[in-house]
């Protein structure tokens, strides 16, 4: 089975321009969370979406956003980048949603850097 | 949401066990404790989880204390690639929070 593919794998954007990433679950799996990553401030949830749903939501700005697609393959938008948006963003797949305790299944992530 | 406390580090030797503790005092009745690993510019592995009783995988064995207060991340029989960023995560109901976690290095 493929695991969870997440691209770009770098990204470069500049202060003020948005950025789309995206993340191909296992297949199967119906649930996809993203992670924010910095030496700051660690791992940080961002958000889960479930059959298309987004189910949960950590605590970031509103221009921070997601969507799933039919296929469970999901999206993740940032709007008006900031030079702290610079980061690891990860996202993880499970066959269930994540309060049902499957376990997550993680990406590589990408690395987007903002300048 | 459930906090966790571990070590920042921790070093172990080659071919013996590492026992990685984790603190969970403000754990919930029905809140899981999970164990991921991470390696330098990988996403994180998943380990072990469990809610009360005792787990082993062909990975590791997890103890959790009989008050849910703590438990213990048990690799029998460490090796060099076992080297990584171990984290303790509480699932509270659907939000993973992460720690620090504890940088394990195992020594030749």
């Amino acid at each position: 089975k493929a695991g969870v593919t997440q691209t770009p794998r770098y990204l470069i954007k500049t202060r003020g321009q948005q950025v789309t990433l995206s993340c191909s679950p296992i297949s199967g799996h119906r649930s996809v969370s993203w992670y924010q990553q910095t030496p700051g401030q660690g791992l940080q949830f961002l958000f889960e979406y479930f059959s298309e749903t987004q189910r949960n939501k950590g605590n970031f700005p509103g221009r921070f956003s997601g969507r799933q697609f039919s296929n469970s393959r999901s999206e993740m938008n940032v709007s008006t980048l900031e030079l702290g948006d610079s980061a690891l963003y990860l996202c993880a797949s499970s066959s269930t949603q994540v309060r049902d305790n499957s376990p997550l299944h993680f990406g590589n992530g990408t690395r987007l850097t903002v300048t | 949401d459930a906090k966790t406390t571990q070590p920042t580090s921790m070093d172990c030797a080659e071919g013996r066990a590492a026992n990685l503790p984790c603190n969970h005092s403000t754990i919930s009745g029905n809140e899981y404790v999970y164990w991921y690993r991470q390696i330098h510019s990988q996403g994180p592995q998943y380990i072990i989880h469990g809610l009360k009783n005792n787990e082993t995988n062909e990975m590791a064995s997890l103890i959790i204390t009989e008050d849910r207060k703590s438990s213990t991340l048990i690799l029998p029989h460490a090796t060099l690639r076992d080297t990584a960023v171990y984290y303790c995560i509480v699932n509270s109901y659907g939000k993973l929070t992460f720690g620090q976690g504890t940088i394990l290095t195992v020594h030749p």
